[in-house]
């Protein structure tokens, strides 16, 4: 049983195009999260949401949204995609919020021609 | 301006003999400290965590200490053993104590620990 899994485990497409990311997690978490790994191989956090409404939103690009359907699913939308969005995304899930651990999806690799 | 520093990108250690990985913070509102083991293609996985209020967490062959004057964690793993080689990630969390939002983890860059036979 995958705790946290994510769709498609890889993703490659052209400049310009829209493209969705999937997370559900099974734990029954209260908060997710979506993070991003790049080039240089820091983590850095994205959004999350807490029963389905955004906490934070850090300096992302308005490309990017997150979308909850419910409570187990935080979808990542990415419009217009740039070369630099070459990454990998992991999402992740918590029980709470404010300093509880986190629990993460196995990513999704994106590449960006 | 890394709030979370991982000082050394890689270490090896023999296989039975202690690997210790270092993790410095600059932010003293981290409240809540935790170690991710990731390998390659995977996701990191959790492996111990500690709040402020202690020094010290043992889980099995892992042990983190913490010096929160020094602003500085480690993780210790006791004996090494070739299923330990991975990337390791210290992360830091706002909010557990201060009360505070729904915050992301900040993480360091990650120690490669090679565990040699």
């Amino acid at each position: 049983d995958t705790a946290v899994s994510q769709t498609p485990k890889y993703l490659v497409t052209q400049m310009g195009n829209d493209k969705s990311i999937k997370c559900e997690q099974n734990l029954g978490h209260d908060t997710m999260y979506w993070y991003k790994q790049d080039s240089k191989k820091f983590l850095k956090i994205m959004f999350s949401y807490n029963n389905k409404e955004l906490i934070i939103n850090e300096t992302v690009p308005n490309r990017f949204s997150p979308k909850s359907p419910d409570k187990a699913h935080l979808n990542l939308h990415i419009n217009s995609l740039e070369l630099g969005d070459s990454a990998v995304y992991f999402c992740a899930s918590s029980q709470g919020y404010g300093g509880e651990t986190q629990y993460f999806g196995p990513g999704t690799r994106l590449l960006v021609l | 301006d890394q709030q979370v520093k991982q000082n050394s990108p890689s270490l090896s250690v023999q296989e039975g003999r202690i690997s210790i990985l270092n993790c410095d913070y600059t932010n003293s509102m981290f409240d809540y400290f935790l170690w991710y083991k990731k390998y390659p293609a995977e996701g990191p996985t959790f492996l111990i965590s500690i709040s402020s209020i202690k020094d010290k967490n043992e889980d099995g062959r892992f042990t983190v200490f913490l010096n929160k004057s020094a602003k500085h964690l480690s993780l210790h793993i006791v004996p090494s053993q070739p299923g330990d080689s991975a990337v390791y990630f210290c992360a830091a969390s706002l909010g557990l104590y201060s009360g505070g939002g729904a915050d992301g983890l900040t993480f360091g860059k990650g120690t490669h620990l090679i565990i040699q036979p």
